[in-house]
């Protein structure tokens, strides 16, 4: 089975800081691993994606994730936080045999200092 | 391209009735996904449909059911309403069904049972 761990439920950092939010993830196989933000009030939207290749992924709104198989990490990534950032941020992930569930963590709520 | 619309957005019932929640996903989207999100036990996975078929289910009593029609929209009930109903209900579509193809959430429909 499928799990998503994410250790942080609170994070706040200052404005122009950089970030880093911590996913750890439980599957056997090969797994298809997503961050997507949560604004409130909102759905879900999509920030990156990893399935195979180059480990560290770009995505939108300039974050970065990178996929560690020997530590079972899939940790978010942001060089400079801006205020808009601040937001939910959801981990998950899916498999093949699964189809279109994912199994998302429990969500790391970040506040933003300016 | 439109997003993935939901209806209603709010919706207050009483223990014990039985509700419908709409989904709408993106033009040309065969998948929609429904999800369960609460403070408690976070986003939880309901069930998958495609081309009019259910294709993954999640551990939900089954007093959560859904469909899906012809055109692609998707419906879910719950019938006999328990308090521990209440959530925010979010679905997403999806081109295909699997976790290769981006899913779009929608802005979810937010049940409270009192």
């Amino acid at each position: 089975a499928q799990s998503v761990t994410q250790p942080d439920i609170h994070i706040t950092v200052s404005e122009g800081a950089s970030l880093e939010l911590r996913c750890n993830y439980s599957y056997g196989a090969t797994p298809y691993l997503f961050w997507y933000v949560q604004s409130p009030g909102q759905g879900l939207q999509l920030l990156l994606k990893y399935f195979s290749g180059d480990t560290l992924v770009q995505g939108i709104k300039g974050f970065e994730a990178e996929f560690k198989r020997s530590q079972s990490s899939f940790n978010l990534r942001k060089p400079s936080v801006h205020w808009s950032d601040a937001a939910e941020y959801f981990c998950a992930v899916g498999a093949m045999e699964y189809g279109n569930k994912l199994v998302f963590g429990a969500g790391t709520i970040l506040r933003v200092k300016s | 391209k439109a997003g993935v619309t939901q209806t209603p957005r709010y919706l207050i019932k009483t223990r014990g009735q039985q509700v419908t929640l709409s989904c709408s996903p993106i033009s040309g989207h065969r998948s929609v996904s429904w999800y369960q999100q609460t403070p408690g036990q976070g986003l939880q996975f309901l069930f998958e449909y495609f081309s009019e078929t259910q294709r993954n289910k999640g551990n939900f009593p089954g007093r959560f059911s859904g469909r899906q029609f012809s055109n692609s929209r998707s419906e879910m009930n719950v019938s006999t309403l328990e308090l521990g109903d209440s959530a925010l209900y979010l679905c997403a579509s999806s081109e295909g069904t699997n976790p290769t193809y981006e899913q779009y959430f929608g802005p979810g429909t937010r049940l409270t049972v009192t």
